[in-house]
């Protein structure tokens, strides 16, 4: 799976927007995009994920640059509840993806500020 | 989406006693779920993959006398960590992906964790 690199740290007030960036310049044709998060002391979250078209939910948009060489995740409205560490992800996607364990960088610690 | 539970979330135990940490697919039949180890301040380590109804397989450095897994069901996976020392004490989590055979790019479900102290 690609390698992806994320800024070790970003703050980001409450109420506004947060836009966390994520470089994957390996990633292959093949290979999604996934971001989780995890809350202190939580097992991690998935948040989504996509290929090479915008994304959103819920939760998050992820936008996806046309070369797919870097992503960005969009946290509309942060909250408090939103400070977490972040992981961007790439892996690719098989029919036997199932039984292969996701690979976790160092993320990037968001602190959402009141 | 899917619920992965894992049980107990926080455990205390004495240097040299064993602890099983248990993990379940409420909602899914999972064939393969994973264990990973977190130290403070650090990163998600991936120890092992659990297999159902097979051996686990084990990443390099990982003693698999030491992290004892059993995978007896589509449902459950337990991790036991015998003689357990003071460096043990780590926060361990599970994972499980639904995984249909044949679906592509399915997202993984985690446990709350457990907190493991061994004093």
């Amino acid at each position: 799976d690609a390698k992806t690199t994320q800024p070790p740290s970003m703050d980001c007030a409450e109420g506004r927007a947060a836009n966390l960036p994520c470089n994957h310049s390996t990633i292959s044709g093949n290979e999604y995009v996934y971001w989780y998060r995890q809350i202190h002391s939580q097992g991690p979250q998935y948040i989504i994920h996509g290929l090479k078209n915008n994304e959103t939910n819920e939760m998050a948009s992820l936008i996806i640059t046309e070369d797919r060489k870097s992503s960005t995740l969009i946290l509309p409205h942060a909250t408090l509840r939103d400070t977490a560490v972040y992981y961007c992800i790439v892996r690719v996607a098989t029919r036997n993806s199932g039984n292969t364990p996701l690979v976790f960088g160092k993320g990037t610690r968001l602190s959402v500020i009141a | 989406g899917a619920v992965v539970s894992q049980h107990p979330s926080r455990v205390i135990c004495k240097s040299g006693t064993s602890v099983k940490i248990e993990c379940r697919s409420l909602d899914f039949q999972a064939t393969t779920m994973f264990w990973y180890r977190q130290f403070p301040k650090q990163s998600l380590m991936l120890m092992a993959t659990s297999n159902e109804g097979s051996k686990a397989t084990y990443e390099q450095g990982v003693e698999k006398d030491k992290f004892l897994i059993n995978h007896a069901s589509l449902t459950l996976s337990t991790l036991t960590v015998t003689s357990a020392h003071p460096e043990d004490s780590s926060f361990y989590i599970c994972s499980a992906r639904d995984y249909m055979g044949g679906r592509m790019n399915t997202e993984a479900f985690f446990g709350q964790g457990t907190r493991l102290t061994v004093v």
